[in-house]
């Protein structure tokens, strides 16, 4: 059972380069998240999605784009990465019924030099 | 808006000592909230949740928290720490629905022999 799985682990990129970071959950879970963690500043969220083909800003959504094109799929682009984008970023996905709990993968660490 | 506070940033405790770490939130209605555990390089485990009903929530690991509404606060406490409950603790709340969580900044904890 892999629940959420996040491709890739790490990535160092160059400012100004693109990437997209692939988010696949195998739990038919309508709701995707994507955040990003940096130190001393907690997990804040920077898109989300409340099912297929949907999507909406979070708290920190500036710079970054998301699809969900696919239930199982979240996606975050990165279209011209810049050095404030260095940072974990985690995706969670959670359940139809307002009690149920988000479940994060493994985290991407993506370095911007 | 919703937000949490986590006052301690790092806490050390000894093996076999009792723990607890406070959480404090702001939102204008009957929130949902949570606590999540991070190791290093892992992902978020939920420990428990709290939504509604007894106000004394147990988790896993020997974990429990109390929500106390007078003091917009749900603290996490263990009985007796062991050396593997070493990692990075979050309280987390939600919105109305459920939709999105809001973090604290986390507190970190280690344990000595």
């Amino acid at each position: 059972n892999a629940g959420v799985t996040q491709t890739p682990k790490f990535r160092v990129l160059k400012t100004g380069q693109s990437m997209t970071l692939l988010c696949a959950q195998d739990m038919n879970h309508e709701y995707m998240y994507w955040y990003r963690q940096d130190p001393g500043m907690g997990l804040r969220l920077i898109h989300y999605s409340v099912g297929e083909g949907t999507t909406a800003k979070g708290e920190v959504p500036d710079g970054y784009n998301v699809s969900r094109l696919k239930k199982q799929n979240f996606l975050l682009g990165l279209e011209s990465a810049a050095p404030s984008q260095t940072s974990v970023y985690f995706c969670a996905s959670r359940g139809e019924g307002s009690n149920q709990p988000q479940h994060f993968g493994d985290g991407t660490r993506l370095s911007i030099l | 808006a919703q937000s949490v506070t986590q006052p301690d940033i790092h806490i050390t405790v000894s093996e076999g000592a009792s723990l607890e770490l406070r959480c404090n939130y702001s939102y204008g209605a009957t929130p949902y909230l949570f606590w999540y555990v991070q190791s290093p390089g892992q992902g978020l485990q939920l420990l428990l949740k709290y939504f509604s009903g007894d106000t004394l929530v147990q988790g896993i690991k020997g974990f429990e928290a109390e929500f106390k509404r007078s003091q917009s606060s749900f603290n996490l406490r263990k009985p007796s720490v062991h050396w593997s409950d070493a990692a990075e603790y979050f309280c987390a709340v939600s919105n109305f629905g459920n939709e999105k969580l809001t973090f604290g900044t986390g507190t970190r904890l280690t344990i000595i022999p």
